[in-house]
């Protein structure tokens, strides 16, 4: 039991570039996120998907998005980096309402 | 809005003195309140979920406790591995299970 996965676990982009972070879990849960995390302001919730096909705007969601073709798989797009979106970037999975977190991807943007 | 804040935001301790960690809370209609512990450069680890106020969790050297507008943490004779980063996160009734998280509170404990 892997539990939730993440790639890559680092990545540098330039302005401009894009990338796909995936996601993958193998605990059959139906509820995913993706989340964010700054110095000083905790984790931040970008976006989730209550099923698979499904997908809903979080907190900060303006940059990014997203799609869950697969109930295993969730995956975070960014069309056009910025360097306001260096960051570490945590997806989690989610069953009665306990949140299962992955190992986390640091991203630059230069 | 729903909102946490943690207090402090960092503490130092010795190995063997006890303290406690606090979660202030707003929600609208709690569902849970749930602890992580977060060591650098991983994801948050769970610890604990606290459902109604009077409620109260022990794991290991680790006691939380809930009640109507906060949740303390009691860490009692920690050791030097207890050395991380501890979130509170708040999940309000009809959430698609969302949780909103505090901003943490780093623990050193020195040997």
């Amino acid at each position: 039991n892997a539990g939730v996965t993440q790639t890559p676990k680092f990545r540098v982009l330039k302005t401009g570039q894009s990338m796909t972070l995936l996601c993958a879990q193998d605990m059959n849960h139906e509820y995913m996120y993706w989340y964010r995390q700054d110095p000083g302001m905790g984790l931040r919730l970008i976006h989730y998907s209550v099923g698979e096909g499904t997908t809903a705007k979080g907190e900060v969601p303006d940059g990014y998005n997203v799609s869950r073709l697969k109930k295993q798989n969730f995956l975070l797009g960014l069309e056009s980096a910025a360097p306001s979106q260096t960051s570490v970037y945590f997806c989690a999975s989610s069953y009665m309402g306990e949140q299962f977190f992955g190992p986390g991807t640091r991203l630059t943007v230069l | 809005e729903d909102q946490v804040t943690q207090s402090p935001e960092a503490l130092r301790l010795q190995e063997g003195e006890s303290s406690s960690l606090n979660c202030s809370y707003t929600v609208s209609g709690l569902r849970g309140l749930f602890w992580y512990r977060q060591d650098p450069g991983k994801g948050p680890e769970f610890l604990f979920t606290l459902y109604s106020a009077g409620e109260e969790k022990e794991k290991e050297r680790l006691k939380a406790t809930l009640t109507k507008k906060e949740s303390f943490l009691h860490i009692t004779a920690p050791k030097p591995e207890d050395s991380a980063t501890y979130l509170c996160a708040v999940q309000a009734a009809g959430s698609f299970q969302k949780l909103v998280f505090g901003t943490g509170t780093r623990l050193l404990v020195s040997p």
